[in-house]
């Protein structure tokens, strides 16, 4: 069965400090993946994509994740976080026989001075 | 503003009751997801259109429904409410049915069911 897993819950970081958001998943084939950012009381708004090509993608606001087909993760990053990055982050995957994104449990980011 | 306009922004109602959730997709998108977001199961995937049929179907009750309409807007529809029901309910939008397509969330629907 198709899953996503996002291991941390909550993650506490200083403002700029790095931060690395960690997916994996588990799928047959190549996955579509996605980083979604839910901002508290509001939608959610897409980061990143990964579909095929350069493992490396780069995102809005400064993120970016790396595709790792032997681990089967999908990690963001972010080289120097911003008090407005707290939300929560989640990591999402697709695929072509799916009509539907499946997301991870999601990842508390709280950022501190 | 990912331009999905989702109404109303909070429900409070009974249980037992009906209620009606809409949403409009960004101009030109063909496709609507509908997803629940609750604190016990998750963002969980519901169902989706596709230029008014459904494509689909995910962990949807049964008291679930929804349609989407000739202009592309679309409603879910939520009966015999029960309080396990509140949560928050996403619409999405994409271009077509493909499932590479990014999908555009609206900023939801609040749902309380006391």
């Amino acid at each position: 069965a198709q899953s996503v897993t996002q291991p941390d819950i909550h993650i506490t970081v200083s403002e700029g400090a790095s931060l690395e958001l960690r997916c994996n998943y588990s799928y047959g084939a190549t996955p579509y993946l996605f980083w979604y950012v839910q901002s508290p009381g509001q939608g959610l708004q897409l980061l990143l994509k990964y579909f095929s090509g350069d493992t490396l993608v780069q995102g809005i606001k400064g993120f970016e994740a790396e595709f790792k087909r032997s681990q089967s993760s999908f990690n963001l990053r972010k080289p120097s976080v911003h008090w407005s990055d707290a939300a929560e982050y989640f990591c999402a995957v697709g695929a072509v026989s799916w009509g539907k994104l499946q997301f991870g449990a999601g990842t508390q980011v709280v950022v501190t001075p | 503003d990912s331009g999905v306009t989702q109404t109303p922004k909070h429900l409070i109602t009974a249980t037992g009751q009906r209620v009606t959730l809409r949403c409009s997709p960004r101009s030109g998108d063909l496709s609507v997801y509908w997803y629940q977001q609750s604190l016990d199961q998750g963002l969980q995937f519901l169902i989706q259109y596709y230029n008014g049929e459904e494509r689909a179907k995910g962990n949807i009750l049964e008291r679930f429904s929804a349609q989407q309409f000739p202009d592309l807007h679309s409603e879910l529809n939520l009966s015999s409410l029960e309080l396990g029901d509140s949560a928050l309910y996403f619409c999405a939008s994409s271009v077509s049915s493909g499932n590479t397509d990014t999908q555009y969330f609206g900023p939801g629907t609040r749902l309380t069911v006391l």
